[in-house]
């Protein structure tokens, strides 16, 4: 089982500015999903990524997949407080379909 | 539409006492079905996925067991709980036929002492 390494573990920011989270493994995945968790809820699905270099948008979220599939970056522009969670990286794996889950990024977005 | 349940919402046991979680899905047959715990806000480890009645694959060795005794039902159970056995349960579905997306329970939080 290949790790995925998040950066950074915390990140603390006023409401209205920009943050980029990161996710990598040493190891070439075929597809790599974004999760949201709020406090004592399970994760929500955000995004899959599946093609090297691509990018998705999600309203003021843009998600990119590395190049060399290697590496994925989330992007808030304007943060908001509702932006406030845990957020998670996870490689699918085509075996039972589970996921493997990096240690998450922890944000807290101050008014 | 598809829900998924899990119970109890909270558990406290004492350490060396027995464990049973529930979940189950409604709405949707012969899904694939998922154990994760999480610790302290961070992570999912993955314990155990399911692709059917009675197929358990377990991810990490330990004191845990899954059992799927029915198509919608996956149920997570310890003979004898330690303290590191303290975390945050997490059941997951995902649909076989299509779409790569796990759709997560509410959890459940146990606290052994």
């Amino acid at each position: 089982t290949q790790l995925l390494e998040q950066s950074p573990q915390f990140l603390s920011i006023q409401e209205g500015e920009n943050l980029t989270v990161y996710c990598n493994s040493s190891s070439v995945f075929s597809s790599l999903q974004w999760y949201r968790q709020e406090p004592g809820e399970g994760p929500v699905l955000l995004v899959t990524v599946v093609t090297g270099g691509e990018v998705k948008k999600l309203k003021r979220l843009t998600f990119q997949f590395g190049d060399a599939r290697k590496d994925s970056s989330l992007h808030i522009t304007a943060a908001q407080t509702g932006d406030t969670g845990l957020y998670l990286c996870a490689r699918l794996y085509n075996q039972g379909g589970k996921l493997i889950f990096g240690q998450g990024t922890e944000l807290s977005v101050k008014p | 539409s598809q829900t998924i349940h899990q119970w109890p919402a909270t558990l406290v046991q004492p350490v060396g006492s027995p464990l049973s979680l529930e979940c189950t899905v409604e709405g949707t047959s012969n899904p694939n079905l998922y154990w994760y715990r999480q610790a302290a806000g961070r992570g999912l480890q993955l314990l155990f996925y399911s692709v059917g009645i009675g197929q358990i694959s377990s991810e990490v060795p330990q004191n845990l067991s899954a059992s799927r005794p029915q198509d919608r039902q996956f149920i997570l159970s310890s003979k004898k709980l330690l303290l590191s056995d303290s975390g945050f349960y997490l059941c997951a579905w995902r649909d076989r036929q299509g779409g790569q997306e796990q759709y997560f329970g509410p959890g459940t939080r146990l606290t052994v002492t």
